[in-house]
């Protein structure tokens, strides 16, 4: 079936460092891709998407590609903030059936 | 620009208990999604609303029920509480993407 696969967290950095979550997908067809993060206390929100292969999302100095020939859709960012610190769930949607399937999440901890 | 509004915030039952998520969206969006959240496991989804008047289990649906009131609104009754249903549970709704409520922490003792 369709799921998806990310690294465990957490994931601890210290300010200005390089970060990379990586995340990897099972799924028949082209479903979307997505990254959410969750800050402490909140609900999810969208960090950014992609919609197709070779798609590049970005947001707020996040990036992720979607690779079809690895089924990959890492997430990095050249300097992370302490502010970064959270929670980071990796999603494809079927479009199809407008259904979500999640990762485990990532916890990250940035120390200034 | 409320978004997903989903209440109660918190809520303590006491095992066996009955009681009501409540979930609205005000962006005319046709699916709707309840989802819980527990340490180490990810979001997993209990049951989805693809449009006003239908329903459909997700993963975890065991010891829930839903009702899609209309387009705006998507219950979730848990009719006998359980110790195992403990966890933090979360609204959606898409367009497109998903957007998520705050959130209601449940524990049952």
């Amino acid at each position: 079936g369709d799921s998806v696969t990310q690294m465990e967290g957490p994931v601890t950095l210290s300010e200005e460092a390089f970060l990379t979550i990586n995340c990897t997908y099972t799924a028949t067809g082209y479903p979307s891709l997505f990254w959410y993060v969750q800050y402490p206390g909140e609900g999810l929100q969208l960090l950014l998407k992609a919609t197709k292969a070779d798609d590049k999302g970005s947001n707020k100095g996040f990036e992720a590609t979607y690779r079809k020939e690895t089924t990959s859709f890492h997430l990095e960012k050249g300097s992370v903030q302490v502010s970064d610190s959270a929670v980071y769930f990796c999603a494809l949607d079927k479009y199809n059936f407008n259904k979500f399937y999640f990762g485990s999440g990532t916890k990250l901890n940035v120390k200034p | 620009n409320a978004g997903v509004t989903q209440t109660p915030k918190f809520q303590v039952l006491k095992t066996g208990q009955s009681m009501t998520l409540q979930c609205a969206q005000d962006m005319n969006h046709n699916s709707m999604y309840w989802y819980r959240q527990d340490p180490g496991m990810g979001l997993r989804l209990i049951y989805y609303s693809a449009s006003e008047g239908t329903t459909d289990k997700g993963e975890v649906p065991n010891g829930y029920n839903v009702s899609r009131l209309n387009k705006r609104e998507f219950s979730l009754r848990l009719e006998s509480a359980a110790p195992s249903q403990t966890s933090v549970y979360f609204c959606a709704s898409t367009g497109g993407e998903l957007f998520f409520g705050e959130g209601s922490r449940l524990t049952v003792l």
